[in-house]
C-alpha cells in the first residue's frame, strides 16, 4: 500500500532564506508521480510542483525545486528566497501509475512553514 | 472567478440528517475527485470519477454517495450524518487522471 510520510511537523525560518521540507514515500510500483501542494491560511490548496519517477532531473518551478532521491524514496521540497507569503502548510503527495489509473493521491500529514520577517 | 465552485462554504447539520455538497468545475477537466480533511489527519481520498464514471471508491461507508449529473458536476450526498463526519470536504479536478489537480475551496461541515 502507498504511504507518504512528512516527519517535520513545523519549521520556522527567517525571510529570504532557503528551507527544505522532507518527504519519504512507500510504493510497490516502478512508475509513480510525486507532488507538492500548499494550503494557505484561508484553506485554499494550491498545486506547486511535481516529479515523475522516470525523470532523473529534479523539477524546478519558480522558487520551488525538488530534491528527488529515488534510491531513498525521498522527495524534498526546497524553497529559496522565502517570503512571508510562503507561510502555509505544505503537503507531499504520491500517485501510483497502476493499470487502473484512478487519479488517487495519497497525502502526507503536512509540514507547517512559518516565515518570519 | 473561481474555477471550481463548492457550495455551501459552511454547513451545520443535525445528527441523522442528510446533506448534499455541491461541486462544479469550469476548467473543462475530465476527472473529478472528493477528499476529506479532518483534524490531525492528512487529506483522505474518497472518490474519483472520470468522464462521469466512478473509478475508485475508498469510502468504507455507503452513507457517502457521489452524484454526477453532468461531466463538470460531482456532488456528494451524505446520509445519516454523524458527528465524526465533521470535516472539510474538498472537491478537485484534473484534465486526466495523470494530471495535476485543481482544488475547490472546500465545504466545512459540522455535525452536531
Amino acid at each position: 500500500a502507498q504511504k507518504v510520510t512528512q516527519t517535520q511537523t513545523s519549521i520556522s525560518v527567517m525571510e529570504k532564506t532557503t528551507v527544505t521540507m522532507d518527504c519519504v514515500y512507500e510504493t510497490q510500483d516502478s512508475s509513480y508521480f510525486l507532488f507538492w501542494y500548499k494550503q494557505t491560511a484561508s484553506g485554499e490548496i494550491v498545486f506547486l510542483i511535481r516529479q515523475d519517477s522516470y525523470k532523473k532531473e529534479n523539477a524546478t518551478v519558480g522558487h520551488y525545486s525538488l530534491n528527488f532521491q529515488k534510491p531513498k524514496s525521498s522527495i524534498g521540497l526546497i524553497i529559496t528566497a522565502t517570503q512571508i507569503e510562503d507561510s502555509a502548510v505544505y503537503f507531499c503527495a504520491m500517485r501510483e501509475n497502476t493499470g487502473a489509473n484512478t487519479g488517487k493521491l495519497t497525502f502526507g500529514h503536512g509540514t507547517i512553514l512559518r516565515v518570519h520577517p | 472567478d473561481p474555477k471550481i465552485i463548492q457550495k455551501p462554504k459552511y454547513l451545520v447539520a443535525v445528527t441523522g440528517s442528510e446533506k448534499i455538497l455541491i461541486c462544479e468545475q469550469y476548467l473543462g477537466h475530465n476527472a473529478m475527485y472528493w477528499y476529506r480533511q479532518s483534524a490531525k489527519k492528512p487529506l483522505e481520498f474518497m472518490f474519483s470519477y472520470s468522464y462521469q464514471k466512478l473509478m475508485d471508491n475508498q469510502t468504507a461507508s455507503s452513507r457517502f454517495q457521489p452524484q454526477s449529473s453532468k461531466k463538470n458536476h460531482l456532488d456528494l450526498q451524505i446520509t445519516a450524518l454523524k458527528p465524526d463526519d465533521s470535516a472539510t470536504y474538498f472537491c478537485a479536478s484534473s484534465q486526466t487522471a495523470n494530471s495535476d489537480y485543481t482544488f475547490g475551496s472546500g465545504t466545512r461541515l459540522l455535525v452536531i
